[in-house]
């Protein structure tokens, strides 16, 4: 089956610091979607990512996907107590039409 | 735009209870809805696809006479898990993909959850 492991699975920053999230699959990945969501609510999408070696950035936050497509990582720079919650990579499942499956989440927690 | 509401944002019910959460797409129309839910600290899992006018296929291991999906309308699906126990508590979060111009293929829109917990 189609497995999503993200690394680690907390992370806790001083505020100002950069950090990096990862996302690695067990089999090729054809659609990888990073979200956000704080405790007890929706998700909200931050990007998609498709070509090997695809890389995209919002804001301070920036995604890439590896050439062989098998692993992504998130990274945010300077980060600030606005980006805690928790990070979850999605991908499309294959032969699921339209179907995702997730990663477990980073909690992400921001230190003044 | 692509707003997904979600209705109640939290419920507690007795056991043995149903309860229905509706999920909504405010201003886009949506064939297919999904049903995740999510335990603490885990990831979503997916319960079941909704497409309108048709039957929600289900995922492995969670049953269809439990939970039960109705997709009426291009623009809401509904929850019903019948007679509630308290494993059955959990977050439960639906998304919808829209159709037509100016939506990706698999760009699934999320709602922002239902907290359900069952005494």
């Amino acid at each position: 089956s189609q497995e999503l492991e993200q690394s680690p699975q907390s992370l806790i920053v001083q505020e100002g610091k950069n950090l990096t999230i990862n996302c690695t699959s067990s089999k090729t990945l054809y659609g990888l979607y990073w979200y956000k969501q704080k405790y007890g609510e929706g998700l909200i999408f931050l990007m998609m990512l498709q070509k090997g070696g695809e890389e995209k950035s919002h804001e301070k936050i920036t995604a890439k996907l590896d050439e062989k497509k098998q692993q992504s990582s998130l990274h945010i720079t300077a980060s600030q107590p606005s980006h805690a919650g928790i990070y979850l990579c999605g991908a499309d499942k294959i032969g699921g039409a339209q179907k995702l499956v997730f990663g477990q989440g980073t909690r992400l927690t921001i230190n003044p | 735009g692509a707003v997904v509401s979600q209705h109640p944002s939290r419920v507690i019910c007795k056991s043995g209870t149903s309860v229905k959460i509706e999920c909504r797409s405010l201003d886009f129309q949506a064939t297919t809805m999904f049903w995740y839910r999510q335990f603490p600290k885990q990831s979503l899992m997916l319960m079941a696809t909704s497409n309108e006018g048709s039957k929600a296929t289900y995922e492995q291991g969670v049953e269809k006479d439990k939970f039960l999906i109705n997709h009426a309308s291009l623009t809401l699906s509904t929850l019903t898990v019948t007679s509630a126990h308290p494993e059955d508590s959990s977050f439960y979060i639906c998304s919808a993909t829209g159709t037509g111009g100016g939506f990706s293929y698999n760009e699934q829109f999320f709602g922002p959850g239902t907290r359900l917990t069952v005494l």
